[in-house]
Parts: C-alpha cells; sequence; structure tokens
C-alpha cells in the first residue's frame, strides 16, 4: 500500500523559511517522479514543483522559482521541499504527490496518482 | 500559462442522475504526435487529499467504479457519472500535464439535490 507522510509544517514569519519532509513507503521510491501541490484554506489545487526519480531534474512553478527547493534523498525514501522568503500567500496545505511521469518528444509530463495527507504551511506574524 | 475553467462552479444531483461536469483549456492540450490529451480528473472528499479518477481524458484509474467517465478532446472536456452514489459528493477537479506549470480548474462542488 502506498504511503505518503508529510511533516515539517507550522507556524513561520514571513520572510522566514521552513522544510517539508515526505516520507514514502510501498513502492520503489527512487522509479517514480514526485511532487508537491498545494491547496490554500478554502481554495483550489495548485501545483508548487517536481523532480524526477534520480533527482537530476527539477521543475517549479513561477510564483516559487528561486524560493523554494524541492529534493529528495532516495536512501532515505523521502522528499523534501525546502522552502525560504515566505509570504503570506504561500499560506497552504501542502500535499507530497507520487507522480505518474510520461515522456515524449514535446518533455515530461506529470500527473499525481497518490498524495499524502497534507502538512499545513502558516505564513503570519 | 494554459488556464483551466470548469464549469458549473457547483451542482446538485439527485440520486441515481446523470452528473456532467466540463473543463475548458485555454489552449489544446491534445498532443498531436501521440494523439493523447493530457488531462486529468481528481476527486477530493471534505477532509481528504485529492484521489485520481481520470488520466489521459478517458482512462479510468485502477479501482475507480466505473459510473466515472471522462470524454472530450483539444480544449473542452467532460467528467461523466452516470449514476450519482451518496459517496460521490466531492470537489471535482480537472488538471492539464500538457506543459508546466501543471493548471488545476477552480473545482466543481457536487452535492445531493
Amino acid at each position: 500500500e502506498v504511503q505518503l507522510l508529510e511533516s515539517g509544517g507550522g507556524l513561520v514569519q514571513p520572510g522566514g523559511s521552513l522544510r517539508l519532509s515526505c516520507a514514502a513507503s510501498g513502492f520503489t521510491f527512487s522509479n517514480y517522479a514526485m511532487s508537491w501541490v498545494r491547496q490554500a484554506p478554502g481554495k483550489g489545487l495548485e501545483w508548487v514543483s517536481g523532480i524526477s526519480g534520480s533527482g537530476g531534474d527539477t521543475y517549479y512553478a513561477d510564483y516559487v522559482k528561486g524560493r523554494f527547493t524541492i529534493s529528495r534523498d532516495n536512501s532515505k525514501n523521502t522528499l523534501y521541499l525546502q522552502m525560504s522568503s515566505l509570504r503570506a500567500e504561500d499560506t497552504a496545505i501542502y500535499y507530497c504527490a507520487k507522480t505518474r511521469n510520461y515522456f515524449d518528444s514535446s518533455g515530461y509530463h506529470y500527473f499525481f496518482d497518490y498524495w499524502g495527507q497534507g502538512n499545513l504551511v502558516t505564513v503570519s506574524s | 500559462d494554459i488556464v483551466m475553467t470548469q464549469s458549473p462552479d457547483s451542482l446538485a444531483v439527485s440520486l441515481g442522475e446523470r452528473a456532467t461536469i466540463n473543463c475548458k483549456s485555454s489552449q489544446s492540450v491534445l498532443y498531436s504526435s501521440n494523439n493523447k490529451n493530457h488531462l486529468a480528473w481528481y476527486q477530493q472528499k471534505p477532509g481528504q487529499p485529492p484521489k485520481l479518477l481520470i488520466y489521459w481524458a478517458s482512462t479510468r484509474e485502477s479501482g475507480v467504479p466505473d459510473r466515472f467517465s471522462g470524454s472530450g478532446s483539444g480544449t473542452d472536456f467532460t467528467l461523466t457519472i452516470s449514476s450519482l452514489q451518496a459517496e460521490d459528493v466531492a470537489v471535482y477537479y480537472c488538471q492539464q500535464y500538457y506543459r508546466t506549470p501543471y493548471t488545476f480548474g477552480q473545482g466543481t462542488k457536487l452535492e445531493i439535490k
């Protein structure tokens, strides 16, 4: 059974930093891309970042590029999101998602087949 | 960015009746070289994470009941629930994975009439 368990969320002041973790089990972690998707309270879904199975390729939405860094440790079956220069608009539930990855001549394509329960990040003074 | 627009925003359907949710993309998500529409549908029940229902616009994920079906191509897509069950009350989202940033529709809230 696929399990994804996020941790590391909480309250942080604007301009601060936080690192989210996602511990994965039930599948061969290194064989799959992974992603972070967030959901502001009462709002819709917003893709944040993705990473290939090897960790060699990373992708970011423009609204977090330069502030967030996605990484993974395949020896620990763990995905990370390092968040810095946090803003109030980054307040959201952050989900890690096992990613189905399809490659064609136009590039990589990600959709999300398993999601963690989510971790709330609140940016407020 | 590709903008995904769903309609309606909310929908109330009687048990056993058909529910139809629409999703329109601001540009085509059909890749002509492989004739695949890069479109997925998710279901999110209250207090839960999203669940993948449909990908490639019409391929049902393993374990998803066959009352759920997806159709459409290019820029216009539909999720249909053929006979609404009480457990289908949820918010439904479409997502394009044609190019980054991967974007979602705003969601359609489905309730029982």
